[in-house]
């Protein structure tokens, strides 16, 4: 299986700061790499896909990147309602593949 | 009109079986792969396996061969999860998700909670 390594495990930041969060897999994924927000009691929601591609409707503060197997979530300036549980998933192999997550909180 | 509609919350005794539903509606059901992901208290997401609702070819993950079972009624629009042999480890939301032929699971179903417990 594909390991993905997320980091960090939580993170906590004040309104308007940028934040970053970084997953690694294992094995080359292409750009095959999704990000979700998981809100307390709702489902996953899909931010980004393919590595960098905003899905429609998500604000432009977020974005994803790629080099090789190393991926790159940020949001440039964090807002109240972006507390949340931040997830990376690949999609290249089966089975599909999860990072372990990133608590976001506010100062 | 919500795309997908899961069943209730379960709860079951250690050794047995669930069931959970996930309803299709608002597109063409046999069109996208359905998806069973959970959510256990402190592990994370977990993807289970697939199904083709079109064919009903599945692919589970290793760590629930043997387990799980995913079917699907194409008449009624509504996929399957069942999972024996239940133990606490199972406690969990789970959720049903679809894609296309690209496997990014855009569209979540509300979850369904089930808590095995004596």
């Amino acid at each position: 299986d594909i390991q993905m390594t997320q980091s960090p495990s939580s993170l906590s930041a004040s309104v308007g700061d940028r934040v970053t969060i970084t997953c690694r897999a294992s094995h080359d994924i292409n750009r095959d790499l999704n990000w979700y927000q998981q809100k307390p009691g709702k489902a996953p929601k899909l931010l980004i896909y393919d590595a960098s591609n905003l899905e429609g409707g998500v604000p432009s503060r977020f974005s994803g990147s790629a080099s090789g197997t190393v991926f790159t979530f940020t949001i440039r300036s964090v807002q109240p309602e972006d507390i949340a549980t931040y997830y990376c998933q690949q999609y290249d192999h089966l089975p599909q593949t999860f990072g372990q997550g990133t608590k976001l909180e506010i100062k | 009109q919500v795309p997908l509609a899961q069943s209730g919350a379960e709860v079951r005794k250690p050794g047995a079986s669930v069931t959970v539903s996930c309803k299709g509606s608002g597109y063409m059901f046999t069109g996208f792969y359905i998806h069973w992901i959970r959510l256990a208290p402190g592990r994370g997401l977990e993807w289970m396996g697939r199904i083709n609702p079109s064919n009903g070819v599945t692919n589970y993950a290793q760590n629930f061969q043997g387990r799980v079972t995913m079917t699907r009624d194409t008449s009624i629009s509504t996929a399957y999860m069942e999972l024996n042999r239940l133990t606490s480890d199972d406690t969990a939301i789970y959720y049903c998700a679809t894609s296309s032929t690209v496997m990014i699971t855009r569209t979540w179903g509300q979850g369904t909670l089930v808590t095995v417990s004596s």
